[in-house]
């Protein structure tokens, strides 16, 4: 079935560069997300990539996707105390609409 | 801007109790969803609804039931609530055929 896997814990120092990083199963999902989920709120999209390009980059953000190893990552340039929080990797499954999503990356910045 | 409301943002109940669980969103979204996060899982789908009245079985069904009368609505119940359902309820709502899933705020149900 489908699966989705990231590391529980990454802690950086302010300014650091941070990267979060994800595996995933199906070679037909269509697209992969992150979303960023603050403490005591709901998640909120950050950014996504269809599966046919590998890299898309927002600002801070650079998301590299490698299809043939199924892995995604997501670097944070620049990485503040505001962007302290659970990142979820998340991959879509054909046109159903659902989401598979990862155990959640917790990212603690460091002043 | 999309607002996805959840009814109370913290519930406590007993085992066996019926509980209820609502969501109500304002963007005529056709598609709703109802997951539970806990810690070292990420989210869980539970139930979707594609449309009114409509809905389908997600991956850990056991224990709930939904019901979608109303396009905004979309309600999780506990049909009889125990201490392994102790949890953060999220609940997202979706525009068919557009990729960005919305969501609430949540709900942090304990059961004792």
């Amino acid at each position: 079935g489908e699966d989705v896997e990231q590391s529980l814990f990454l802690s950086v120092r302010e300014g650091d560069s941070s990267v979060i990083n994800c595996t995933y199963t199906d070679s037909s999902s269509t697209y992969l997300y992150w979303y960023k989920q603050e403490p005591g709120a709901g998640l909120q999209l950050l950014t996504y990539i269809f599966s046919n390009m590998d890299m898309k980059q927002d600002q801070r953000l650079t998301v590299l996707l490698n299809k043939k190893d199924k892995h995604l990552s997501l670097r944070i340039a620049d990485t503040q105390t505001g962007d302290s929080a659970i990142y979820f990797c998340a991959e879509s499954i054909g046109n159903t609409g659902k989401l598979i999503f990862g155990q959640g990356t917790t990212l603690q910045v460091k002043p | 801007d999309v607002k996805v409301t959840q009814s109370s943002r913290y519930l406590v109940k007993r085992t066996g109790e019926k509980v209820f669980l609502e969501c109500v969103q304002d963007m005529d979204h056709e598609n709703m969803f109802w997951y539970r996060q806990d810690p070292g899982l990420g989210l869980r789908l539970i139930y979707f609804s594609y449309d009114v009245k409509m809905k389908e079985k997600g991956d850990i069904p056991e224990g709930y039931s939904v019901s979608r009368e109303k396009k905004e609505r979309f309600s999780l119940i506990l049909e009889s609530a125990s201490t392994n359902q102790t949890s953060m309820y999220l609940c997202a709502s979706r525009r068919q055929g557009i990729n960005e899933q919305f969501f609430g705020p949540g709900t942090r149900l304990t059961v004792l």
